[in-house]
């Protein structure tokens, strides 16, 4: 089975604290991609990161960091100093490639998790 | 401004009264797809399309048809809308999900909010 789990359904902070979204995927498939999206309150989807599954190095862009780690199936996503304008939903999503059923470039959403940062 | 547009923003209609969705976008992007979004359940897939008249069901297709005549438009039909499909549709492309570009990220419009009375 193709799924993507984030545990967390809201997390709230306080400006300036760091926090971790957590992201668990499953797949039987050895090449695969790795998403964040962020939906602010405006309601648009904003691509924030790919990753592929040969990839497992770390990243960091400005206050964000992601940390991949296939023995774990996880690739959660941390802000560090949050700050206001970060409140939002956070998708993480899976894109698989099965070679049975083909690529259809079909995203596996989370269920989402809410990050509300309070000033 | 790259970018994919979605018209209508909101749109309330009434059961069984055909509607359009209309997606446009200026990459020149091959892949395009219609995902709907519904609390409790997240993005499900409703159709896709590799590129000029290809397209395929996704994991939600029942009750909606698409074409692609031209590749910058994919628009998404409801031939008789009913109160079920009263979500949040969120039309994306991609460079193409083949080749040297797969899976390039997938772009999204900014979302169309539907109602269905």
């Amino acid at each position: 089975a193709q799924k993507v789990t984030q545990a967390q359904t809201e997390i709230s902070v306080v400006e300036k604290e760091d926090v971790t979204l957590d992201c668990v995927y499953e797949t039987r498939d050895t090449t695969y991609y790795l998403f964040w999206y962020k939906q602010p309150p405006s309601g648009e989807l904003v691509f924030l990161i790919r990753r592929n599954s040969f990839d497992e190095q770390n990243e960091i862009s400005g206050r964000y960091s992601w940390n991949f780690q296939k023995s774990t199936s996880s690739f959660n996503f941390t802000i560090t100093a949050s700050q206001v304008v970060d409140s939002a939903v956070y998708f993480c999503a899976l894109s698989p490639n099965s070679v049975g059923s083909g690529n259809t470039g079909k995203l596996i959403f989370g269920q989402g998790t809410t990050l509300q940062v309070k000033p | 401004e790259a970018q994919v547009t979605q018209n209508p923003r909101y749109l309330i209609t009434v059961t069984g009264k055909k509607l359009t969705v209309t997606c446009s976008q200026n990459m020149n992007h091959e892949y395009m797809s219609w995902y709907r979004q519904d609390p409790g359940l997240g993005l499900r897939q409703i159709y896709y399309s590799m590129n000029v008249e290809v397209t395929d069901k996704g994991d939600v297709p029942e009750g909606y048809k698409v074409s692609r005549k031209e590749k910058r438009n994919f628009p998404l039909i409801l031939e008789s809308p009913s109160p079920n499909q009263t979500s949040l549709y969120f039309c994306a492309s991609s460079l193409s999900v083949r080749g040297h570009s797969y899976n390039s990220p997938l772009h999204f419009g900014n979302g169309t909010r539907l109602t269905v009375t």
